[in-house]
């Protein structure tokens, strides 16, 4: 079955450095990946949209690569600042089916 | 533009209850998706509406149920109420042609 995992483990990371979340998938080839970001109590807020033909993308602070070989994306976000502490949700997108899968997210913290 | 609404915000129901929560999605957007979140399963996708039709559905009983109207509001009905059913409910809209998701703050439903 289609399967997505992100580290269930929170990332503690000291402000300034550069926080790399991670999110592999099985059994599935999306057409688009995309990344949210979720505060307690509060809805998803999307970040960026990778397509599948894109190897890289970038958003002020934030990058996203996407490696269809190796069925992985990687979320990068530089200079991280306490603000940036949420939990962060990797997404695929099977644009046939129109279903979003949704993985169980990362919780990063920002020490500062 | 306003954001995705979701009323109500909060809801206690008991076993056996049923419950309908409504959607107000972002003024043009056509597709709206709903989501019930709990700490251990993360999001799972419920259904998507575009254009009053149910165009997609996830992997939930009957119970569950939804329908759109011509406004694009959407509501989402639970029956006979759980206590496995307490969760965050989110809904989601997205713009034609984009598959960029923007949540409402999500319905907090408790069964007791």
């Amino acid at each position: 079955s289609q399967k997505i995992e992100q580290n269930s483990e929170a990332l503690n990371i000291q402000e300034g450095k550069t926080a790399t979340l991670t999110c592999n998938y099985t059994n599935y080839s999306p057409a688009y990946l995309q990344w949210y970001r979720q505060d307690p109590g509060r809805g998803p807020v999307f970040l960026l949209l990778i397509r599948e033909n894109e190897k890289e993308k970038r958003k002020e602070r934030l990058k996203v690569t996407f490696d269809t070989t190796l069925k992985q994306s990687l979320f990068h976000i530089t200079a991280s600042q306490p603000a940036d502490s949420a939990t962060y949700l990797c997404a695929l997108y099977n644009s046939g089916t129109y279903k979003y899968i949704f993985g169980t997210g990362t919780r990063l913290k920002v020490l500062a | 533009k306003a954001g995705v609404t979701q009323t109500p915000r909060y809801l206690i129901k008991t076993r056996g209850q049923q419950v309908t929560l409504s959607c107000s999605p972002i003024s043009g957007h056509r597709s709206v998706s709903w989501y019930q979140q709990t700490p251990g399963q993360g999001l799972q996708f419920l259904f998507e509406y575009f254009s009053e039709t149910q165009r997609n559905k996830g992997n939930f009983p009957g119970r569950f149920s939804g329908r759109q109207f011509s406004n694009s509001r959407s509501e989402m009905n639970v029956s006979t109420l759980e206590l496995g059913d307490s969760a965050l409910y989110l809904c989601a809209s997205s713009p034609q042609g984009s598959y960029e998701q923007y949540f409402g703050p999500g319905t907090r439903l408790t069964v007791t």
